[in-house]
């Protein structure tokens, strides 16, 4: 069935550092590719997306790369703050959202 | 422009009961989803609402049901309850015209089931 593996489970970086995530998709009808930060005790919000028809998309700190012939895609956060620390998700969407298993990041300051 | 809400925040249920959870879409927003999020996980759907209709579904039983009311708002309905339910419960709206299912999440039901 559709799946959607997410790496890696944990990640600690020192403020300042880089951070990415990243997913593979199975189901290659997939066109659409969201990303959510989870902060405890609230529901997913989304920071950043991607389409099918692009390849990479920047928003200040916040970068997502797609890959459609390997199914791939990432994440990557720059200058890395504190406030940053949280539970992220990838997604794939054809007819249905399709979550990852989500990648906790700690920000050391 | 008012965000997706839920009620209850947190309920607490025995097993065998039934449940009922309410969604408030987000300000012109006509469709529904609702998800499972177990601890350590992350959301699993279970179905789509849109224009008071279910729309795709996940690999849920029957007892997982639900409405969607004229004003887009929307009941989660859980009946004959098990342990395995408990849960944080998730709803997330969007607008179906667009090409793609951009979503956005309530703060979700805390279900814990005894």
């Amino acid at each position: 069935g559709e799946n959607v593996e997410q790496h890696p489970s944990t990640l600690s970086v020192q403020e300042g550092d880089s951070a990415v995530i990243k997913c593979t998709y199975s189901d290659s009808a997939s066109n659409y590719f969201p990303w959510y930060k989870q902060e405890l005790g609230k529901g997913p919000q989304l920071i950043i997306d991607i389409r099918s028809n692009v390849g990479e998309k920047k928003d200040q700190r916040i970068a997502v790369t797609l890959n459609k012939t390997a199914k791939h895609f990432s994440l990557h956060i720059t200058e890395t703050q504190p406030e940053d620390s949280a539970v992220y998700f990838c997604a794939a969407s054809g007819d249905k959202l399709i979550f990852g298993t989500g990648t906790r990041l700690q920000v050391f300051p | 422009e008012t965000g997706v809400t839920q009620s209850p925040t947190h309920l607490i249920k025995t097993r065998g009961q039934q449940v009922t959870l309410r969604c408030s879409s987000q300000s012109g927003h006509n469709t529904v989803s609702w998800y499972q999020q177990a601890l350590g996980q992350g959301p699993q759907f279970i179905f789509q609402y849109y224009r008071e209709e279910e729309n795709g579904r996940g690999n849920f039983p029957p007892r997982f049901s639900g409405l969607q009311f004229p004003n887009y708002s929307s009941e989660l309905n859980v009946n004959a309850l098990e342990l395995d339910d408990s849960a944080l419960y998730l709803c997330a709206s969007s607008l179906l015209a667009l090409a793609y299912n951009e979503q956005f999440f309530g703060p979700g039901t805390r279900l814990t089931v005894l």
